[in-house]
Formats: structure tokens, C-alpha cells, sequence
């Protein structure tokens, strides 16, 4: 079946320090790919999303690429800060109404 | 963008007790949701997908009479976990598909206890 996989697992940065996080996906029709933040005990709360027909998409410290050809989509956090300590989720969907595959989640610490 | 609203947010059952669990769109018609569960430290995992007037879809593995899905009407979907068991505890969390730009809302997630 179709699966995301994600890495790594856990990442720890120095306060100020650039974070990557890398995803995978089976299923080549996905051309949704959110990213969701979750922090502990709370709801996942989707920070950015691309889609299929763009490369890139940035905002502020946030930047998610799209390589359709490798199926491989990263999320990018730059100048960390400790409030960006959470999971991060990162998830590929086809058009509405199918369901929506997550990765198994990257545990990101920011050391001040 | 959507408003989900899950209830309850926490729930404490005992042992062989049913549980049902409400995800509503407030301002959304919404034909098709999503449950989730999500064991601690772990990623959410896709229990079924809610059809608005059908049947729920399950995921393989995830047992469709414990894990009872009703989606009677376009704002509300229930999920009834009967005879609870103490592994049933986990994280529940309901989505609902926006379907017009792929957006996906979640609900607040409600928390089960089963002692």
C-alpha cells in the first residue's frame, strides 16, 4: 500500500541553527503534501502545505521543496528557535476526499 | 478555514464500556472525515474514512465492529469504541476533508482511558 517515510526520527539543534526534515512517498498520483505541527497533547496543526505543480514555497523561517521525479519532499526551518520544538508531521494526499498518508514523525529539539 | 469540534476531549471508561466519540464541522458540509488514533510518541495512524450516508471504509487491521463509524448527516461523524480494553487507550483524532483546495482540518483529538 502507499506509505511516507520520514527522517529522522528525532533532531536536535543548537537555538539559531537551520532543521531539515525529509520525506518519501510510495504513491505517485499524491500531488498534496502538507506538514503539520504538533505539540505535546494537542492537535496536529498543518504550518505549511505544497502542492504538486510547484517546486518551492517559503514562509518566513519555513520552506517545504518538491521533487516529483525522486518523490522526496523536505521541510526546511531556519534561525530555530526552542518554540519550534515539537513533531513535525509530514503527510502526501491525492485530490479531495482521499485519505491522507503522514509520515511517522520527526521529534525536533532546539537547544537555547 | 474549517472549524472541527471534537468531544469529549478526555474520557475515562472502565473496562468493557462503550465510548463514542463526536466530530463536528461547524461551518463546513463536510461528505467525507477521517479517524484517526495515535499511540503515544507515535504517528497518527488512519483508522477509516466516514461517508457521509454509507459505510465507513476501515483500514486494514482495524476491527469495524469494535470501531463503530456513523456519518449520518454532512456536520456530524461518531466513532463508538465498544467493550473498551485497557489497549484501546490512545489518542482519537477526527478530520475533516475540505475537498476544495485538498485542505484537511482536525478536530482537538479526544484522549480514552480504559482502566
Amino acid at each position: 500500500g502507499e506509505n511516507v517515510e520520514q527522517h529522522p526520527s528525532t533532531l536536535s539543534v543548537q537555538e539559531g541553527d537551520s532543521a531539515v526534515i525529509k520525506c518519501t512517498y510510495s504513491d505517485s498520483a499524491s500531488n498534496y503534501f502538507p506538514w503539520y505541527k504538533q505539540e505535546l497533547g494537542k492537535r496536529p496543526q498543518l504550518i505549511i502545505d505544497i502542492r504538486s505543480n510547484v517546486g518551492e514555497k517559503k514562509d518566513q523561517r519555513i520552506a517545504v521543496t518538491l521533487n516529483k521525479t525522486a518523490k522526496h519532499f523536505s521541510l526546511h526551518i531556519t534561525e530555530t528557535q526552542p518554540e519550534d520544538s515539537a513533531v513535525y508531521f509530514c503527510a502526501a494526499s491525492r485530490d479531495g476526499g482521499f485519505k491522507t498518508i503522514f509520515g511517522a514523525g520527526t521529534r525536533l529539539f532546539v537547544k537555547a | 478555514g474549517a472549524v472541527v469540534s471534537q468531544h469529549p476531549s478526555w474520557v475515562i471508561c472502565k473496562s468493557g464500556t462503550s465510548v463514542k466519540i463526536e466530530c463536528r464541522s461547524l461551518d463546513f458540509q463536510a461528505t467525507t472525515m477521517f479517524w484517526y488514533r495515535q499511540f503515544p510518541k507515535q504517528s497518527l495512524m488512519l483508522m477509516a474514512t466516514s461517508n457521509e450516508g454509507s459505510k465507513a471504509t476501515y483500514e486494514q487491521g482495524v476491527e469495524k465492529d469494535k470501531f463503530l463509524i456513523n456519518h449520518a448527516s454532512l456536520t456530524l461523524s461518531t466513532l463508538t469504541v465498544t467493550s473498551a480494553h485497557p489497549e484501546d487507550s490512545s489518542f482519537y483524532i477526527c478530520s475533516v476533508d475540505r475537498a476544495d483546495d485538498y485542505g484537511y482540518t482536525f478536530g482537538s483529538g479526544t484522549r480514552l482511558t480504559v482502566v
